[in-house]
């Protein structure tokens, strides 16, 4: 696609509550991360994907978060039982990984989180 | 260890007048450095970036940073600014480790352009 892709846009849920959030990158990246905005906040760095591994998953916050990724594509970010501090834009970026450079990450829309 | 510190979680300007975005860094190697912008209700789009080479580089949209070590900053700057430049601004830092580029990045300056 053109760009990177994530779904819902907005999800509202009810504490306890598990969710599911989907990024499409940009075909071809291999590198993949997911960050989380609270309002008011910077971006807080919680999983890094290169290709379908996770080799740095310290920014997720509790066991309750885990992801994944397949055919070096689509990641999904699951929230289970969620609670209110889990409300946020949850962003997706990817970016092609070549060296030692740093890549430009391209970012999607975001996913925007409110756990009643 | 690397950190980022953006003075002003909130600036205006005059349309017309200079903006100037602060930006500090911490890290322990050599830096990249980033500026990201965003839209509302949209995602961070990249300004400009720092690697190596010349220390004052240039973006879009008329936006210029230059990398100061021996202050540790990268400030954001543009000359005269512009209605549509009212937006949420991120500096970044990067590093190599582990086999990929670590971001860290700021907690943002709202940037609000008076008419």
């Amino acid at each position: 696609g053109a760009g990177v892709s994530q779904s819902p846009s907005n999800k509202v849920t009810e504490k306890g509550k598990d969710v599911e959030l989907r990024c499409d990158p940009i075909s071809g990246h291999t590198a993949l991360y997911w960050y989380r905005q609270r309002l008011g906040q910077g971006l807080e760095f919680l999983i890094y994907f290169q290709g379908n591994s996770a080799p740095d998953k310290s920014g997720l916050p509790s066991d309750r978060f885990s992801a994944e990724r397949t055919g070096e594509s689509v990641s999904t970010l699951t929230i289970q039982r969620t609670q209110q501090e889990d409300s946020a834009v949850y962003l997706c970026a990817s970016s092609l990984q070549i060296g030692t450079l740093p890549e430009t990450q391209y970012f999607g829309p975001g996913t925007r989180l409110l756990v009643l | 260890a690397q950190s980022v510190t953006q003075l002003g979680s909130h600036v205006s300007v005059s349309e017309g007048a200079l903006v100037l975005l602060r930006c500090n860094y911490s890290s322990s190697v050599p830096p990249y450095l980033f500026w990201y912008v965003q839209y509302p209700n949209q995602g961070l789009q990249l300004l400009l970036k720092y690697t190596t080479g010349a220390t004052l580089v240039k973006g879009i949209n008329g936006f210029e940073a230059e990398f100061k070590k021996s202050e540790t900053s990268f400030h954001l700057t543009k000359p005269s600014a512009h209605m549509s430049d009212a937006a949420e601004y991120f500096c970044a830092v990067s590093r190599y480790s582990g086999g990929y580029q670590k971001v860290t990045f700021g907690t943002g300056t709202k940037l609000q352009v008076i008419p």
